[in-house]
C-alpha cells in the first residue's frame, strides 16, 4: 500500500536549471496538491488539483507549473530554479474533489537551488 | 484571505501530562479543520477532521473541538507519552467560491513529551 509517493527526496540544483518533482498516488483520489514548507512560513499550498485535466493555482504558484493528466500522477515543474524556492516540497491528495476529506501526505522533497 | 494562528510555538510537559494546543483562524467560513502530526524529516499524518457542522472528534487519547463561530480548534492530548513527540499542525478548508480547495495550515506547535 503506497499511498502517496515523490520522487526524489533530495535535489540540489543552480540557479536557471529545470527540473520536475513527480508525485503519484495509488488510492485513486481526485484531489491532488503541492505546498512548500519553509521555516516560520508553515505550508503554502502551490497548485491544487481537482480531478484530471483540471488544476488551479494555489497561494505561491509563481515560477511552478503542473499538469494533470491521469488520476494517479501530479508532477510539480520548475522551469528556471532561484535560489528562493529552496524548500522542502510535499505532495498530498485526497478521495474528495474538494480536498475535503483526509488529506495524505508524501514524504517531502528537499529542494536546494545554489 | 484565511488566517490560521496556533499558540503555543512549542511545549515541553513531562509523560503522563494532559495538554491542550490551540489553533484560531480569521474566517469562520470554513469547510472543515483538520489536526497533523509531522515527525522531523516526514510527511504530515492525518489525526483528526472535523467538518463544520461537528463540534467534536475522538481518536483514542486525542480529542479535537471546533468552535466556528469564535473561530477556534483545541487539540488535547490526554495521559501523554514521549512518543507523542512531534510537531502539531492544523488546517483549515475554506467553504468555497474561490477558495475552493484551499486549505490553510497553522504554523504549527512542537510538542516534547519528556520521559
Amino acid at each position: 500500500n503506497a499511498g502517496v509517493t515523490q520522487t526524489p527526496k533530495f535535489q540540489v540544483l543552480k540557479t536557471g536549471q529545470s527540473m520536475t518533482l513527480q508525485c503519484a498516488q495509488d488510492m485513486n483520489h481526485e484531489y491532488m496538491s503541492w505546498y512548500r514548507q519553509d521555516p516560520g512560513m508553515g505550508l503554502r499550498l502551490i497548485h491544487y488539483s481537482v480531478g484530471a485535466g483540471i488544476t488551479d493555482q494555489g497561494e505561491v504558484p509563481n515560477g511552478y507549473n503542473v499538469s494533470r493528466s491521469t488520476t494517479e500522477d501530479f508532477p510539480l515543474r520548475l522551469l528556471l530554479a532561484a535560489p528562493s524556492q529552496t524548500s522542502v516540497y510535499f505532495c498530498a491528495s485526497s478521495f474528495h474533489p474538494r480536498g475535503a476529506g483526509e488529506l495524505f501526505f508524501g514524504e517531502g522533497s528537499r529542494l536546494t537551488v545554489l | 484571505k484565511q488566517e490560521v494562528t496556533q499558540i503555543p510555538a512549542a511545549l515541553s510537559v513531562p509523560e503522563g501530562e494532559n495538554l491542550v494546543l490551540n489553533c484560531s483562524f480569521t474566517d469562520s467560513a470554513i469547510y472543515n479543520l483538520q489536526w497533523f502530526r509531522q515527525d522531523p524529516g516526514k510527511g504530515l499524518t492525518s489525526l483528526l477532521l472535523i467538518q463544520s457542522s461537528q463540534r467534536e472528534q475522538t481518536s483514542g487519547r486525542l480529542n479535537a473541538s471546533l468552535d466556528k463561530s469564535s473561530g477556534r480548534s483545541t487539540l488535547y492530548i490526554a495521559a501523554s507519552q514521549p512518543g507523542d513527540s512531534a510537531t502539531y499542525l492544523c488546517a483549515a478548508l475554506d467553504a468555497g467560491g474561490t477558495s475552493y480547495g484551499k486549505l490553510t495550515f497553522g504554523q504549527g506547535t512542537i510538542l516534547t513529551v519528556h520521559p
